[in-house]
């Protein structure tokens, strides 16, 4: 079965490093998705890219935070200067075309920002 | 997006039956439920969706009443690896991909042996 594989599983940083989490979404997939899950807490949408572009984006998604996908395959979420409430489980997802479709999630990177 | 309640825990016992409902009172004629679960440490997954009456797939049943003001998702014959946090979500998701999910805190389902 196809699948969002996500790199590094976990990543440990210091306050104000920069951060860069990476995904491999499902090839014929069109739209992707950040998700982050501090510990303990609900799942929370971060940001959504189609069209290589943002398509919508969350209050949490503030300036220290930018999406590329720099070539065909790979979609990253960059934390500029990393804050210790940005420690969470990040997921990423992707959809392929048309309403209601389901989305596949990745198994998550482990952020902790120290 | 319709506001949604679900039991916050929920306990079972291996080859149960387990139904969990979720009360979505402002549910929108072009809404679909959609249920998600959600092991520790891991990603949600899609289980089921559906739009009204009952959907079933190999893994659950979803019923859904003609007023669609609620729905439950049914697991038959549970077992310890169904132990899970479990989302209701109501929506409807363009096929502009432009909609992220919005997770509620989900019904923590514990299955004991």
């Amino acid at each position: 079965e196809p699948e969002v594989t996500q790199t590094p599983s976990h990543q440990v940083t210091q306050m104000g490093q920069e951060v860069i989490l990476r995904c491999v979404p499902i090839s014929n997939h069109l739209y992707f998705y950040w998700y982050r899950q501090i510990l303990g807490q609900k799942v929370e949408f971060l940001v959504s890219f189609y069209n290589n572009e943002i398509s919508e984006k969350s209050e949490i998604f503030d300036d220290q935070f930018s999406v590329e996908r720099p070539d065909g395959s790979n979609f990253t979420l960059k934390i500029r200067s990393t804050k210790l409430e940005d420690s969470a489980m990040y997921f990423c997802a992707s959809r392929e075309r048309g309403v209601n479709t389901e989305a596949f999630f990745g198994q998550g990177t482990r952020l902790t920002v120290v | 997006l319709a506001k949604t309640t679900q039991p916050i825990s929920m306990d079972s016992y291996e080859g149960q039956e387990v139904n969990i409902t979720c009360s979505h009172n402002n549910i929108a004629t072009n809404d679909y439920i959609t249920w998600y679960q959600q092991f520790p440490s891991q990603g949600p997954r899609f289980i089921i969706q559906g739009y009204k009456t009952k959907v079933t797939n190999e893994v659950a049943s979803l019923f859904i009443p003609a007023d669609r003001k609620s729905s439950t998702l049914s697991l038959p014959r549970v077992s310890l690896s169904d132990t899970a946090v479990y989302y209701c979500l109501v929506g409807v998701y363009s096929g502009g991909g432009a909609d992220g999910l919005t997770f509620g805190k989900g019904t923590h389902l514990i299955i004991q042996p």
